[in-house]
């Protein structure tokens, strides 16, 4: 069936440098993604959206860039900080108007002070 | 603004049992999903509801119910437990206008079924 998966289980930072998450999705009609944080003992965070007509958006620290022709998302996170430890999921929406959300695995993040 | 709250935060049943969960979505807001959380399988769709209405459900055997009253509250159930229940269920609140909304996550129900 349809799938969202991460590449990387696990991945270790030095704090203060940039972090990369990758994403892979096999849904070609999904039109919305959004990456989601989830500290230990709590629900997942919103952190950064993207449409499926849209490349690259950039928040606060967070870059989400989108690749449709190899179905790939990535999250950016600059400087990263003791506080950006935590599992990050990639989700997609399957097109239809509705809310239903397809979550990858996670990947866990791990900032070394 | 208080945000999604969901009772209780930790449950333990019995095998064979039933259980209902409550969600209560930021307000507002008229849809509620509900998710369910295990490390063997990560964060899976259960069903969404909006105006009272499932709208969509996900793979999951039908001892899943759930429903949404009036003021947008969910409950969801789970009939005849199995070990296999034992999760995190996660319910989130979003307007549900359109596929493009930003969804809100409650702190979860732990499940424990012994």
């Amino acid at each position: 069936g349809e799938s969202v998966g991460l590449h990387l289980p696990t991945l270790s930072v030095q704090e203060g440098d940039n972090s990369i998450i990758n994403c892979a999705y096999s849904n070609s009609a999904s039109d919305y993604f959004i990456w989601y944080k989830q500290e230990s003992g709590k629900g997942p965070q919103f952190i950064i959206d993207i449409r499926s007509n849209m490349d690259k958006r950039q928040g606060q620290r967070v870059t989400v860039l989108l690749n449709k022709t190899v179905k790939h998302l990535s999250l950016q996170i600059a400087a990263t900080q003791p506080g950006d430890s935590a599992v990050y999921f990639c989700a997609e929406n399957i097109s239809g108007g509705y809310q239903k959300v397809t979550f990858g695995t996670g990947t866990k993040l791990q900032v070394i002070p | 603004k208080a945000g999604v709250t969901q009772t209780p935060r930790y449950l333990i049943k019995t095998r064979g049992q039933q259980v209902t969960l409550s969600c209560s979505p930021i307000s507002g807001h008229r849809s509620v999903s509900w998710y369910q959380q295990t490390p063997g399988q990560g964060l899976q769709f259960l069903f969404e509801y909006f105006s009272e209405t499932q709208r969509n459900k996900g793979n999951f055997p039908g001892r899943f119910s759930g429903r949404q009253f009036s003021n947008s509250r969910s409950e969801m159930n789970v009939s005849t437990l199995e070990l296999g229940d034992s999760a995190l269920y996660l319910c989130a609140s979003s307007l549900g206008e359109t596929g493009f909304d930003e969804a809100f996550f409650g702190q979860g129900t732990r499940l424990t079924v012994v």
